[in-house]
This record gives C-alpha cells, structure tokens and sequence, in this order.
C-alpha cells in the first residue's frame, strides 16, 4: 500500500477563508515532502516543498508545515480563491535515492464556495 | 526554461489494439523520465522511471513497456490494450545529480479503451 495518505478526501472552503489540507506519511527515512495541485484534465503541478531540516515554509499564499514527530505534513492554503478548486496531492521521497521516486497520496478535493 | 510535451492529449483504442504514447522534454539534460497512470478521481501510479536512455525501471507488472530511444524522449507502448489500461497517462522529469527531487509534469494523455 501507500506509505502517504490523507485524512480527508474531499474539503468544502467558503471563499476568502483559509484551507488547512492534511496528509500523513509512514517512512521515518523520508525526508523530501512535496504539494502537488491537480485541475481537472490537467497535471499535476508543483505548490511547494519542504526538505526534513526545515519544519515551515511558506509561499505565495502558501505555508507547509512538518511534523517529523508524528509524521505529518500540511498545507495551508490563505484567503481560498475559486481558482484553488482542484485536488491537491502530497508527495515524499528520500533524497538521493535511485530514480528520485515519489510516493504520492491519494489526493484531496477542495471545492471553493463562492 | 524547461518544458515537456505529451502527444497525443486524447485517445480512444478498441480493445487488442496497440499503442504509443510519447513524451519530450525540452530545455534540460540527462533527465529522469517517468510514466504514471490514474485512474479516473484517484491518485497516481508509477508504471516506469528511467535514469538514462535505455535504462528502464518497471514499478508494476502490466501489459505495457516502456523505452527511451533518446536522452530527453520517453515512450509508453502496449502491444494489445485491455479495459484495464484506460485512464490518465502523465509523464514526469526530473534533474539528476542535483540537491532536489523536485518531479514536474506533462498535460497528460487520456486514453479511452473500449
């Protein structure tokens, strides 16, 4: 099975409001953790990432957090705007490591409410 | 800048029937190449990664292949195509030899078996 996973799959947002998109992972060796924001009919494009050194960091709009304690990673999405409807898919892997694989979650739906 | 191309962007096959998709990457050398499939509202599987031409990875076993005829050019190919094999066909590169794992993705292909 996957060794990443989300614990909710679909996420309503009233727009203007902020979106917290959780995800938990189980490889302690992991230590490279990416968001990935998926449209429909599209792929996935890169939000943000965060190496294990670091347990914050923040984007445009965007802030991830990891816990290394309890293996957990999310992403905080301000201000929600209809455009950040999509699903949204963490990814980890161990640097360095052959073919540079990520192991995806199964991905999270958020629906912005106008 | 780096971009990557997948061709074609739709394709409908009868069952039994062959099949090619392409993927080119532009802008970058010596890249890692890879192939996921997903399923319609679900997450992403790696079917292939590739390190170097002729060098191929198989994740899953399946009725697909896959080669690399050229550094920055990645193929995906089925002899006889099953119902199973439909869905949404991504391809992805990496950099090599560099400190990021960072994967960016193609617009994908969705194929169509009926």
């Amino acid at each position: 099975g996957e060794s990443v996973g989300l614990h909710l799959p679909t996420l309503s947002v009233q727009e203007g409001d902020n979106s917290i998109i959780n995800c938990a992972y189980s490889n302690s060796a992991s230590d490279y953790f990416i968001w990935y924001k998926q449209e429909s009919g599209k792929g996935p494009q890169f939000i943000i990432d965060i190496r294990s050194n670091m347990d914050k960091r923040q984007g445009q709009r965007v802030t991830v957090l990891l816990n290394k304690t309890v293996k957990h990673l999310s992403l905080q999405i301000a201000a929600t705007q209809p455009g950040d409807s999509a699903v949204y898919f963490c990814a980890e892997n161990i640097s360095k490591a052959a073919g540079n694989k990520l192991t995806f979650g199964g991905g999270t739906r958020v629906l912005v409410k106008p | 800048s780096q971009t990557i191309h997948q061709w074609p962007a739709t394709l409908v096959q009868p069952v039994g029937s062959p099949l090619s998709l392409e993927c080119t990457v532009e802008g970058t050398s010596n890249p890692n190449l890879y192939w996921y499939r997903q399923a319609a509202g679900r997450g992403l599987q790696l079917l292939f990664y590739s390190v170097g031409i002729g060098q191929i990875s198989s994740e899953v076993p399946q009725n697909l292949s896959a080669s690399r005829p050229q550094d920055r050019q990645f193929i995906l190919s089925s002899k006889k195509l099953l119902l199973s094999d439909s869905g949404f066909y991504l391809c992805a590169w990496s950099v090599r030899d560099l400190d990021t794992d960072t994967q960016y993705f193609g617009p994908g292909t969705r194929l169509t078996v009926l």
